[in-house]
């Protein structure tokens, strides 16, 4: 069955930390990717990666990047994170046609 | 500027009634399209899907209508079911290998 694991279900930062969210797939998949989710505004894609070092900008890219060292992972950093950055964050892997989500990381930043 | 779009916030239906989902888009270079759906506090899920050529795809209560020339698909529920409230995002992929979600309609079946 496939997985994609978030490290954390619901997350709490103050405004000018680091942070890191983490996602492993078990699929082998090469495409992954991460969005966020706010009312009104559906998903909207921050970054994404097609391969291992690989990485694009999605729509939404300020204020974030990310790495992927390894296949299976892929992380999102905050580098200072801000308080409009209290989100839902969901990140998914990709084979073919359809993407599979991880259970979404809720961040609130204080 | 969004590529797909889903007008409707929110739709509340009778339980056993039809419920209809609309998504519209602009892309005419999309050639696949989901439709996915996403309970409070957890990740979305998969629904169902249709290649851009066909014009419909059925899998038990659900079934999607893909209309190219109008860049219009629809998701049919029937019969409704209370644990089919959830929010519904359509989605749409071309090449690039990106999805591109709509904002989402909130379903409200009323039992």
């Amino acid at each position: 069955d496939v997985k994609v694991t978030q490290s954390s279900r619901y997350l709490v930062k103050r405004t000018g930390e680091k942070v890191f969210l983490e996602c492993v797939q078990d699929m082998d998949h090469e495409n992954m990717f991460w969005y966020r989710q706010d009312p009104g505004l559906g998903l909207r894609l921050i970054y994404f990666s097609y391969d291992v070092k690989m990485k694009e900008k999605g729509d939404i890219p300020e204020g974030y990047s990310v790495s992927r060292e390894k296949k299976e992972r892929f992380s999102l950093i905050l580098e200072s994170a801000s308080t409009n950055q209290t989100s839902m964050y969901l990140c998914a892997s990709k084979e073919n046609t359809e993407a599979f989500f991880g259970q979404g990381t809720r961040l609130t930043v204080v | 500027d969004q590529q797909v779009k889903q007008n409707s916030p929110s739709l509340s239906v009778q339980e056993g009634r039809i419920s209809i989902l609309n998504c519209d888009y602009t892309n005419s270079m999309f050639d696949y399209f989901l439709w996915y759906k996403k309970y409070p506090a957890e990740g979305p899920t998969f629904l169902i899907s249709i290649s851009s050529i066909k014009d419909k795809n059925e899998d038990g209560r659900f079934t999607v209508f893909l209309n190219k020339s109008a860049k219009h698909l629809s998701l049919h529920i029937v019969p409704s079911q209370p644990g089919d409230s959830a929010v519904y995002f359509c989605a749409a992929s071309d090449v690039s290998n990106q999805f591109y979600f709509g904002t989402g309609t909130s379903l409200t079946v009323i039992p």
